[in-house]
């Protein structure tokens, strides 16, 4: 199966500007999408397909996309952004999908 | 509103079975395609098993080909997975999510399951 290769922390002062990359080439073909999760909670998408946010996630998540690369950038970070994000692909080998291994995002 | 119940987990020991059950409310659940998504303690997630709305297409992870089954039931708004020969690996909390394009991963996400296979 696929392989999906993210960063596994990253952290951010408040009200500044965060990327977290998700690599892997499936990427290449697919959309990456993104979930947030919260400590003891389920994921939530935030985003998904070329750059589209579920009804309710604000608008300072965003996402991108170049050759095997995907992104998903927090523009002024909050403090309940604090969360680990992992990204998404459909995966190439024919399996619906293939996780990222998460990257925990510290907002300081 | 949108919700998915997740039941049936508990602690079970090497080589036995669980049955998990998802309820599903608040959408047009034939509409649907529902996967199980798991997550160990401490790890990331893991796509685990998926089903199409209709039941005619499903896809297994390698690690729980031929030991896990899923189903579901339509008219009961209900998803299922059979769990056998479980490992001590097989510990996680267990997710039943839901979408209607794989293009994406699933939107819907119930709050989990916590199966634990220990001695």
């Amino acid at each position: 199966s696929s392989e999906l290769t993210q960063d596994p922390a990253v952290s951010v002062a408040l009200g500044q500007t965060v990327r977290i990359t998700c690599q892997g080439d499936s990427l290449r073909s697919y959309y990456a999408s993104w979930y947030q999760q919260k400590p003891g909670q389920a994921p939530v998408l935030v985003i998904y397909g070329k750059n589209n946010r579920p009804s309710g996630i604000p608008d300072r998540f965003s996402g991108s996309s170049s050759g095997n690369t995907a992104s998903l950038t927090i523009t002024g970070a909050q403090a309940e952004d604090e969360a680990d994000y992992y990204c998404n692909s459909r995966d190439s080998s024919g399996n619906p999908w293939v996780f990222g291994g998460g990257t925990k995002l510290t907002v300081l | 509103q949108v919700q998915l119940v997740e039941s049936g987990g508990g602690l079970v020991k090497p080589g036995g079975s669980l049955r998990l059950s998802c309820a599903a409310s608040g959408f047009t659940f034939s509409d649907y395609y529902m996967s199980w998504i798991r997550q160990a303690p401490g790890k990331g997630l893991e796509w685990v098993s998926y089903i199409s709305s209709s039941g005619s297409t499903i896809y297994y992870a390698d690690s729980v080909k031929g030991r896990f089954t899923i189903s579901r039931d339509n008219a009961k708004n209900s998803l299922y997975l059979q769990m056998n020969s479980l490992r001590a690996e097989d510990t996680a909390v267990y997710y039943c999510a839901s979408g209607v394009d794989t293009a994406m991963g699933p939107l819907y996400w119930g709050q989990g399951t916590l199966v634990t296979v220990s001695s």
